[in-house]
Parts: C-alpha cells; structure tokens; sequence
C-alpha cells in the first residue's frame, strides 16, 4: 500500500496568513495527489485533484503543486472559514489511501 | 445539484451485521464508480469499498475484505454497503462518495455520513 504522510500534524495560524501544508507519498505517485477540507462534524470536501487542478467552486486562494512523491497545498490569505481539517489521497492505485490529516487552528 | 444521503447506521453488537443505504440525485448515478470512506472517532479518513459504474467491480480495503460487500441499484440509484462479522474497531462515521470516473480515483461529493457504533 501507498503511504501518505502530511507535515505538520497541526498548525496554528492568522486570518490574512500564508499556509503550506506537505504531503509526502511512499514512492512516486505522477500527480494523482488530491485535497480534502472537512470542518469539525461535516462531511469531506474536495478542493484540488491532480494535484494542482481546483475543483469547481473552491475559492483561487487554495492552490497545490508537487509531482513525483512530494505535495503542497497552499492558501494564499487565510479566512475564517477556512479552520479546519485538510487530508490528501493518492489515487495512483487502490486501496486509495488518505494522509493522516493536519489540523489548521486559529493562532 | 449533487445530493447523496445515507441511511442504515446504528448500534449493533460484536459479531452482528448492517446494511448501510445511499441515495444519489443531481447525477447520472449508473456512469460513475460510487465508494464508502468511513473516519472513526477523532480519526483520520480510511477508503473502504468501490463499486464500478456498473456494479461488475468492487474494490475493497483490507481491512474489510471477506466481511463487508458492496453494490449498487442503477434503477434505484442507490449505493448500498452490507456489513457482517462487525468488529469494535468498524465503530465510525461512514459517508458514501461519488467518484469522479468509472474506477477508484478521487472523491468529488460526499454525503453527510451515517454513525455505526459496534459495542456490547
């Protein structure tokens, strides 16, 4: 199975700030890498596939880059509404596997 | 506008089954591959099962392999996930997602998920 590890675990952060997040896979995964938001009690929602293409509606502030085995996603000026849980997954092959989240708190 | 709501949660005891429903609208429910993720308490999010558009496919984690089954009602439009044998440790919140494309890729709506509790 394909391991997803995310740095760091947790963050806290400003309104206005600028945030990366990494995700690293256990080998090369070409760019089949792809963005989760949940916020506490709600379901996921996707924001990047590809690992740089946004899914539709998702504000341009988020972005993600990488190929190969290592990831970012960016949020250019942090909002209120963006506190909340991100998650990659790799699709390059099943099981699907899904980092194991990092916690973005208010600083 | 997308829509998929589960259904079949509940409290059951080690050893027992259920079976989860989901209800797909705003899509064409029979072209796209449709999964299970669940995300046990204060946990992180773990793939389960996928079914192809067709039903003819399944994929299944581990972890599940040989206790859970899933399928599909095209004519219905509803993902189903049969769970036996149910072990503590399959104590979460279960959502059904639709994927993207016809086989397992990335998840692009999520329902808002259904609590399975395994406990004595």
């Amino acid at each position: 199975d394909i391991q997803m590890t995310q740095s760091p675990s947790s963050l806290s952060a400003s309104v206005g700030d600028r945030v990366t997040i990494t995700c690293r896979a256990s080998q090369s995964i070409s760019s089949r890498l792809n963005w989760y938001q949940q916020r506490p009690g709600k379901a996921p929602k996707l924001l990047i596939y590809g690992a740089s293409s946004l899914h539709g509606g998702v504000p341009s502030r988020f972005s993600g880059s990488g190929s190969g085995a290592d990831f970012t996603l960016t949020i250019s000026s942090l909002q209120p509404e963006d506190f909340a849980t991100y998650y990659c997954q790799q699709n390059y092959g099943t099981p699907l596997t899904f980092g194991q989240g990092t916690r973005l708190e208010i600083k | 506008e997308v829509q998929l709501l589960e259904s079949g949660g509940g409290l059951v005891q080690p050893g027992g089954s259920l079976r989860l429903s989901c209800v797909a609208s705003g899509f064409t429910f029979r072209t796209y591959a449709m999964g299970w993720v669940r995300q046990a308490p204060g946990k992180g999010l773990e793939w389960v099962s996928e079914v192809s558009p067709d039903g003819g496919s399944t994929y299944d984690a581990d972890s599940v392999k040989g206790r859970f089954t899933i399928s599909r009602d095209n004519s219905k439009n509803t993902l189903f996930l049969q769970m036996n044998s149910l072990r503590a440790e399959d104590t979460a919140v279960y959502f059904c997602a639709k994927d993207s494309s016809t086989w397992p890729d990335f998840f692009d709506y999520w329902g808002q998920g259904t609590l399975v509790a395994v406990s004595s």
